[in-house]
């Protein structure tokens, strides 16, 4: 079993639709989880982050994060075509090399 | 300022023969990191280097798998006796520090053994 698990979609939505990302996980010493954009043949790029448990909000963008229940999300309010990407979804504990554990990605497309 | 660079962009290789990919991180970036990513497997952890302190290559999938850090800078990852499942895009990232949560990646390069 991952220690990340990530729906990998493709997900296509209209434009203006909300847009609902998750991933579940097994270690429970994940203490920071993170949302990377990556766009075709781009290095991914931090969108969101957040430490233990709770939301945070950017914009047309939250993130929660639920550690009873292994479970985070990322949500896209008033998508756009732009948001077209692969949303990552990675995580890390606080101790060892601090290396992020990823998910497989969703692509997702938002048609105009 | 500038981002965290890799080179080459693509690299074509027969099966047997070693490659070298570059990583230019981003300056005064103390850690760096290599991830490999494969279809449908996400990013894969390779190899961390923090400073000068001995890397964690807890990562590195076989023997033939190898990375270096110049002056705490540049990085070199080789993977010698290239085998086709060795073809993914290999990405190097760069934080401030150990403690620092965000990773910078750079745009990766597109490894493809024949």
């Amino acid at each position: 079993q991952k220690e990340v698990e990530q729906d990998p979609g493709p997900l296509s939505v209209p434009e203006g639709a909300i847009v609902s990302l998750n991933c579940t996980y097994s270690n429970s010493a994940f203490q920071y989880f993170m949302w990377y954009r990556q766009y075709s043949r781009k290095g991914p790029e931090l969108l969101m982050y957040t430490y233990s448990s709770g939301n945070k909000e950017d914009g047309r963008f939250t993130a929660q994060v639920d550690k009873s229940s292994k479970y985070i999300s990322l949500f896209i309010r008033d998508s756009q075509p732009s948001d077209s990407a692969t949303y990552l979804c990675a995580m890390r504990s606080n101790s060892g090399a601090n290396n992020l554990f990823f998910g497989t990605g969703t692509r997702l497309t938002v048609i105009p | 300022g500038a981002g965290v660079s890799q080179s080459p962009s693509n690299k074509v290789t027969e099966k047997g023969k070693d490659v070298e990919l570059r990583c230019d991180p981003i300056s005064g970036h103390t850690a760096l990191y290599w991830y490999r990513q494969s279809l449908g497997q996400g990013l894969e952890f390779l190899i961390y280097f923090q400073g000068n302190s001995a890397p964690d290559k807890s990562g590195l999938p076989s023997d033939r798998f190898s990375a270096e850090r110049t002056g705490g800078s540049v990085s070199t990852l080789t993977i010698q006796r290239t085998q086709q499942e060795d073809s993914a895009v290999y990405l190097c990232a760069s934080s401030l520090d150990r403690y620092s949560y965000e990773q910078y990646f750079g745009p990766g390069t597109r490894l493809t053994v024949t």
